[in-house]
């Protein structure tokens, strides 16, 4: 049981490029969000899903794609990166009606030059 | 828009003494969440509060929610250095809607 799987753990990006975090969980959870956290700000929600096939936006959906084909993953797309979406990002999951909380990855650390 | 408020941000204090954090938010959600980050390491769940009046307890950490003045604390009881960490709440935007937005967090030192 690996829990929530993330990666990258590191990756540099020039402004610009494209790229895909992923995201992968096997603990059957259906609800699964990404979270950006930059210093002062805590954690950000970027985009959710509360199922295959069915995402929502979050407070900061800017600039990133989501889709959730299946329950196990849920990738984030960065369609053209820029030097504000330097953050570190986590992957979260969990089960029913929230009652255990999050299991969050351990975060991918992103910076775009 | 929920706002999820954290005071204090900062937070130093002796070993030995007691303390409360305080997280306060703008929506009528009935679902609370306090959660550990060590520095450089991911966040860990530590208290789930799903009701008016829940208090959950766990060592010297004691949380509580009080929905009816949209207020959860959480209680450090005879601080230990261990519990030197970042603390974050988060709340479900509406019940049911799974959109959870977290507060800014409270850095807590605990002094030797």
């Amino acid at each position: 049981n690996a829990g929530v799987t993330q990666t990258p753990k590191f990756q540099v990006l020039k402004t610009g490029q494209s790229m895909t975090l992923q995201c992968a969980q096997d603990m059957n959870h259906e609800y699964m969000s990404w979270y950006r956290q930059d210093p002062g700000m805590g954690l950000r929600l970027i985009h959710y899903s509360v199922g295959a096939g069915i995402t929502d936006q979050g407070e900061v959906p800017n600039g990133y794609n989501v889709s959730r084909s299946t329950t196990e993953d849920f990738p984030l797309r960065l369609l053209s990166a820029a030097p504000s979406q330097t953050s570190v990002y986590f992957c979260a999951s969990s089960y029913g009606s929230g009652g255990n909380g999050y299991t969050f990855g351990s975060g991918t650390r992103l910076t775009v030059v | 828009e929920l706002k999820v408020e954290q005071n204090p941000l900062f937070l130093s204090m002796q070993e030995g003494k007691n303390y409360t954090i305080y997280c306060n938010y703008s929506t009528t959600s009935d679902r609370l969440y306090w959660y550990r980050q060590d520095p450089g390491k991911s966040l860990e769940s530590l208290f789930v509060l799903l009701s008016n009046g829940a208090v959950k307890q766990e060592g010297r950490l004691m949380a509580s929610l009080d929905t009816k003045a949209r207020l959860s604390t959480l209680h450090i009881t005879a601080a230990v250095h261990d519990l030197s960490a970042t603390y974050f709440c988060a709340v479900d935007e509406a019940s049911g809607t799974y959109k959870y937005i977290f507060g800014t967090g409270t850095r807590l030192k605990v002094l030797a």
